[in-house]
């Protein structure tokens, strides 16, 4: 079973459109998970860290089930320059492991 | 403040060819990491430095080796090229303090063996 497991995508959506996406890990033992961002062939960016009781930034909103060991990231407003593959990463930070990601096209 | 700098950017090399990817932060960051980055495969460790003079194996850590050369850099070495170990290459730094998951990554190096 893959540690981190995410569905590739890519999702596309229209401007102003809400989008989700979720991610599930195999490790109930993780304490640290984040949403990264990378746009085509550029580095990996932090996002968002995604906190237990649930966390918003703007026009992301994060989730964690740790019951369920999955993840959430909801987009509102789907802007052209969301447009980037969305990576789900699990932690203890010593071997942080990433998923494959997600890949989010948003269209006029 | 530059973050984290890679160098080269890109490398055409011949199969059998060696070759040290460099990698510096002036974050005054403690731990480093060197990842590669296939298609379909996602982000897999080769190796990290948790601190100045260790360093330990990845997830992919065969055909490469590392030195932690101080606390600002750590180079990734390809002894003997092969066509397997074409990838792009990502570096990345994380803070002593603070938040210590976050990872701050370079630019990366596309490399190519033919």
């Amino acid at each position: 079973r893959k540690e981190v497991e995410q569905d590739p995508g890519p999702f596309n959506v229209p401007e102003g459109a809400t989008v989700a996406f979720n991610c599930t890990y195999s490790n109930s033992a993780s304490q640290s998970f984040f949403w990264y961002r990378q746009d085509c062939r550029k580095e990996p960016k932090l996002l968002m860290s995604v906190y237990s009781s649930g966390n918003e930034d703007g026009r992301f909103t994060a989730q964690l089930n740790r019951a369920s060991q999955y993840i959430s990231l909801l987009i509102r407003d789907s802007k052209l320059s969301d447009s980037a593959t969305y990576l789900c990463v699990v932690g203890p930070y010593s071997t942080l492991t990433f998923g494959k990601g997600t890949m989010l096209l948003v269209s006029p | 403040n530059a973050g984290v700098t890679q160098t080269p950017k890109f490398q055409v090399l011949k199969t059998g060819q060696s070759m040290t990817l460099q990698c510096a932060q002036d974050m005054n960051h403690n731990s480093m990491y060197w990842y590669r980055q296939d298609p379909g495969m996602g982000l897999r460790l080769i190796y990290y430095s948790a601190s100045e003079g260790t360093t330990d194996k990845g997830e992919v850590p065969n055909g490469y080796n590392v030195s932690r050369l101080n606390k600002r850099e750590f180079s990734l070495r390809l002894e003997s090229a092969a066509p397997s170990q074409t990838s792009v290459y990502f570096c990345a730094s994380v803070p002593a303090t603070g938040d210590k998951n976050i990872q701050y990554f370079g630019a990366g190096t596309r490399l190519s063996v033919l």
